[in-house]
This record gives C-alpha cells, structure tokens and sequence, in this order.
C-alpha cells in the first residue's frame, strides 16, 4: 500500500522555539490532513490542505500542500507547553484512500 | 453537540472472551472506521464502511468483526481469536469515503 514518511519521529525542544515537520510519500495526494493526539484521547483535525501550493494557518500553526502533491509540512510557532502530544499528516488519493502518516512526538522543556 | 462517542473509555476482560466496542455518531456522515494503536505507534485500519449494511477490510481485519446496521452506529467486536487484543481502539467518521475523518474519544482495551 501507500506509505506515508513523517519526520522527524520525535523533537525535544525548549518553549518559544519553532518547530517544523513534514511528510513525504512517493504517490501523489489530492488531500493532505494534519492532526495532533493528546495522551489517551482521539486525534483532533488541525488543518486540511485540498491545493497543490496552499498555505493554511490556524493560529500558531501553519500547514503547506507540496507544489509536487507528494509532500506537505506543519510548522508551529512560538511552542507552548500545550502543545505536547504527538502529530499525524494524513493524504487522500485519488481512489479516496487516506493514508497516515507515522506521526511526531513533540516534547517541550519549559 | 454533534460528535463521535466511544464506550466505555476503559475496558478490562479475560483471555478468551469476546468484547465489543461502541462507536456512535450524529454527525450524519455516511463513512465509518475502526483503527487500532499500540503503544508509540501509529494507526492501523481494522475495518470500515461506507454506507449501511455494507463494510470491508482494512489492514488488519483478523480477529475483528463489525456490522453497520444503523447509520449512526459501527460496534467493533474483538474475537478471542484475536492473539494481542490489549491495544487503544479509536473510532472515525467522514462525511464520505474521501472526506476528512473525524475521531471519537478511543476506547483502552486491557486483556488479563
């Protein structure tokens, strides 16, 4: 099946610093979905992605569909305590199949 | 409020038993899943489906079994033939196949 590359699989980082991670895959998506999964809940839709090229932010996040359609990444500004937890992209194919990513676990020292 | 319950959030059973999960939405969204995680790991799809009385087999269907006969609903059995049943089960729903999917709570599964 498809696979799905997330990097990096972890980040230790100091609050206020920025973070970035990114997918990657050898198939094309029309959609590409980033979601952030707290420690014993479900994962929760951040952002979703439906154009080769577009920038979408939601607060401190921000989350770009690859011009190529293979790739997307997720950055996050100015990390918070809160925003400890791990994160999965996810990609749609043209046959409706979604595909998740490994996922990133981000700590952040305070 | 619209949304995805799963119960019971924990759940405890013997080796050998038979256990099913809930899952219900009011969302009117035609698609449902099952996935399963382990521990530091990412999702794996069991089951799905996109419409009612109709589901198919994801990744990992073997010792699962599921039946959509309401819209709203897509109970998750796990089988004792199932060999590592203990994992953290989540439930999902899109609009359609395609769609962006939407989580439920997750249900911990123990078995002693």
């Amino acid at each position: 099946g498809q696979q799905l590359n997330q990097s990096p699989q972890s980040m230790f980082i100091q609050e206020g610093e920025d973070v970035s991670m990114n997918c990657t895959s050898s198939s094309i998506f029309n959609t590409w979905l980033w979601y952030k999964q707290d420690p014993g809940e479900g994962p929760v839709l951040l952002i979703a992605l439906y154009k080769a090229g577009e920038l979408t932010s939601n607060g401190r996040l921000t989350a770009q569909f690859g011009i190529t359609r293979k790739d997307s990444f997720l950055n996050i500004s100015a990390s918070i305590p809160s925003d400890v937890g791990i994160y999965f992209c996810a990609g749609i194919n043209a046959g409706n199949m979604l595909t998740f990513g490994g996922g990133t676990r981000l700590m952040v020292k305070p | 409020d619209g949304g995805i319950t799963q119960s019971p959030k924990y759940l405890f059973r013997k080796e050998g038993q038979n256990v099913t999960l809930s899952c219900e939405q009011n969302l009117n969204h035609d698609a449902m899943y099952w996935y399963r995680q382990d521990p530091g790991q990412g999702l794996r799809l069991i089951y799905y489906s996109q419409i009612v009385n109709d589901f198919q087999k994801g990744d990992i269907a073997e010792g699962y079994s599921v039946s959509r006969e309401k819209k709203e609903s897509f109970p998750l059995t796990v089988t004792s033939a199932q060999k590592n049943p203990t994992a953290f089960y989540l439930c999902a729903s899109s609009r359609r196949e395609g769609y962006e999917q939407f989580f439920g709570p997750g249900t911990r599964l123990t078995v002693l």
